[in-house]
């Protein structure tokens, strides 16, 4: 069974830092792009962040470019989501996707989430 | 960036109705758009990918038209776990990856 499941959310004040990890089972991780996208309280879905199957291509949504960086292990087969600088408007729950196999690819499957809040 | 309009915000129907959803594309997308159910406190599932190809084990009832910059999901009968939000998403013009901001079906 494919299964992604995200950790490393948490409270965190304004300009701090946390990072995300996103384990995967079930697949050849090494053969996927993955892809970070976030929905803060009661809103929509917003795509963050995409990296390449061998980590060295990454795309940003320009509300997270110069703070937030995405990485992966294939040897650990985990994701990851460095997030600096953190604001109040980057309150949301995250969550881990995988690209599917070809160049126009959609999201499947989605992990369960890690809610991360920005407050002091 | 491919903006992502959905249609209505809010769609109220009874259970054995038919639904329909739109989407539409700020550019043209040509069949690269996927439609996502979430239900609350889950995470979103495919349902619809290439615009008309249901995923794995999602029911007929499901169905997705539409290329270029149109779209439309029909729900042909409503069932009780069919009520949710749905989200369109656009992976033709990419960076980003575009969601619209999703149509919530609730019970009439």
């Amino acid at each position: 069974e494919v299964q992604l499941v995200e950790s490393g959310g948490g409270l965190v004040q304004p300009g701090g830092s946390l990072r995300l990890s996103c384990a995967a089972s079930g697949f050849t991780f090494s053969s996927y792009w993955m892809h970070w996208v976030r929905q803060a309280p009661g809103k929509g879905l917003v795509w963050v962040s995409r990296v390449n199957s061998g980590g060295s291509s990454t795309s940003y949504a320009d509300s997270v470019k110069g703070r937030f960086t995405i990485s992966r292990d294939n040897a650990k087969n985990t994701l990851y989501l460095q997030m600096n600088s953190l604001r109040d408007e980057d309150t949301a729950v995250y969550y881990c996707v995988r690209h599917t196999s070809s160049w126009y690819g959609w999201f499947d499957p989605w992990g369960q989430g890690t809610l991360v809040t920005v407050s002091s | 960036e491919t903006v992502m309009t959905q249609s209505p915000a809010t769609l109220s129907v009874s259970p054995g109705e038919r639904a329909t959803l739109s989407c539409r594309a700020s550019q043209s997308v040509s069949s690269n758009l996927a439609w996502y159910q979430q239900k609350p406190g889950q995470a979103p599932r495919l349902l619809i990918y290439g615009a008309s190809t249901r995923a794995t084990g999602i029911p007929a009832r499901f169905s997705g038209s539409g290329s270029g910059t149109e779209f439309t999901l029909t729900i042909s009968s409503l069932q009780s776990e069919d009520f949710a939000v749905y989200y369109c998403q656009q992976y033709n013009n990419w960076p980003p990856w575009t969601f619209g901001q999703g149509t919530k079906v609730e019970i009439k």
